[in-house]
């Protein structure tokens, strides 16, 4: 069975305070695995997709890294619209995980002034 | 192009009630998947649709429905709401079944007292 574990559950930034966001997975062979932000009263919106080890993805002042067990979400010089929870996802090889995800339970950021 | 579209936004049900949560996208994608979100939870899935005319159960699809009424919609039925199905509800759609993002929707608030 697929499983992440995200961590912190929880984090707060002073803007412009460097930080990264854990996500452990186990997985049957990763076809993929899926970062997302998540803004209160909204849907998830897609960030960034890896699929091997040693990949990496930027946006803006995320950057996502992956590695055989987890991945990482760097977050460079914060600020408070970078508040939001962010989700990590992975998708396996195995029939069961056939064209599903299985998501963590999240890490909320909040940057303040 | 409005991506994923939910209907309605918010709903309160009393213990027994039925109701049915209406999803649809216009971005011609062939899989659609249902979720639920619950605090520190993450998201789980409900159910999910591979293709047109297809469904299958996800993770907790006790007590829910589906039904794939054409490519663009996807709707979610409670037969007789109970309070554990109070919970914040996610539509998501997908080009196809591997190794690509899913599009969520706003999502749907239910509360059943």
């Amino acid at each position: 069975e697929d499983q992440v574990t995200q961590s912190p559950e929880a984090l707060r930034l002073q803007e412009g305070e460097s930080s990264s966001l854990n996500c452990s997975y186990t997985v049957s062979g990763l076809r993929g695995l899926f970062w997302y932000r998540q803004d209160p009263g909204k849907g998830p919106e897609f960030l960034f997709t890896l699929y091997s080890a040693g990949e990496e993805k930027e946006k803006e002042r995320l950057k996502a890294t992956l590695t055989k067990k987890e991945s990482f979400l760097h977050i460079t010089a914060p600020k408070p619209e970078d508040s939001a929870t962010y989700l990590c996802a992975v998708q396996g090889y195995t029939t069961d995980s056939w064209g599903k995800l299985q998501f963590g339970a999240g890490t909320q950021v909040v940057v303040t002034p | 192009n409005a991506g994923v579209t939910q209907t309605p936004k918010f709903q309160v049900l009393k213990t027994g009630q039925s109701m049915t949560l209406q999803c649809a996208q216009d971005m011609n994608h062939n899989s659609m998947y249902w979720y639920r979100q619950d605090p520190g939870m993450g998201l789980r899935l409900i159910y999910y649709s591979a293709s047109e005319g297809t469904t299958d159960k996800g993770e907790v699809p006790n007590g829910y429905n589906v039904s794939r009424l054409n490519k663009r919609e996807f709707s979610l039925r409670l037969e007789s709401a109970a309070p554990s199905q109070t919970s914040v509800y996610f539509c998501a759609s997908r080009p196809g079944l591997v190794q690509e993002t899913q599009y969520f929707g706003p999502g749907t608030r239910l509360l059943v007292l």
